[in-house]
């Protein structure tokens, strides 16, 4: 079945440093693509989405680009800050279905 | 400018109590997804629900879940007779009704259960 791979936490940064969460994923077909955020006691927020290979999602200074031939979809930021600090989840969507599969998040928490 | 609104945001119950939780879906969303949420966990499907009607309840549990989406109000998240497993966030979302799996979901703040 379709399964969403992400790396370990927690990853623990200074400001102004340069972020990497990888993310790999399983799926048939061509699935969307989720990057989702959840800060302390809150829900979760979408933070950027591609649904076709190659696309690439950007917001808040963060991107990820979908790689069919890698099956990947890397979160990365060029400077974090501390107001970043929080749990980031990689999720798919497979065509023609309508319920998300998630990875099983990272933790991240950056320093002053 | 509502977003998926979910309550109560705590909830504890005593082993075999009853927990009821509620969503209220975007303003004209008319497709509702529970998941829930286990301490360090990510999130796992549980049940897919549009108005009046189960979709997919591939990932509830057979015995003492169960999910309604009435013609009116919010959908209901229902655990009978709650056991110490059954602590986690709960977390509902909803999407307008495309049905083609490109749509995103937004979520609401969660319930958060302790079964004591």
């Amino acid at each position: 079945g379709d399964s969403v791979t992400q790396m370990e936490g927690p990853v623990t940064l200074s400001e102004e440093a340069f972020l990497t969460i990888n993310c790999t994923y399983t799926a048939t077909g061509y699935p969307s693509l989720f990057w989702y955020v959840q800060y302390p006691g809150e829900g979760l927020q979408l933070l950027l989405k591609a649904t076709k290979a190659d696309d690439k999602g950007s917001n808040k200074g963060f991107e990820a680009t979908y790689r069919k031939e890698t099956t990947s979809f890397h979160l990365e930021k060029g400077s974090v800050q501390v107001s970043d600090s929080a749990v980031y989840f990689c999720a798919l969507s497979s065509s023609g279905t309508y319920k998300y599969i998630f990875g099983t998040g990272t933790r991240l928490k950056v320093l002053a | 400018n509502a977003g998926v609104m979910q309550n109560p945001r705590h909830l504890v119950r005593r082993r075999g109590q009853e927990a009821r939780l509620r969503c209220s879906p975007v303003k004209g969303h008319s497709h509702v997804y529970w998941y829930r949420q286990l301490p360090e966990e990510g999130l796992k499907f549980m049940v897919y629900l549009q108005k009046e009607n189960i979709i997919d309840e591939s990932g509830m549990p057979k015995e003492r879940f169960s999910a309604e989406f009435p013609k009116e109000g919010p959908s209901i998240l229902r655990i009978q007779q709650v056991v110490r497993g059954d602590s986690a966030a709960y977390f509902c979302a909803s999407s307008p009704g495309t049905g083609d799996g490109r749509t995103e979901a937004f979520f609401g703040q969660g319930t958060r259960l302790t079964v004591v």
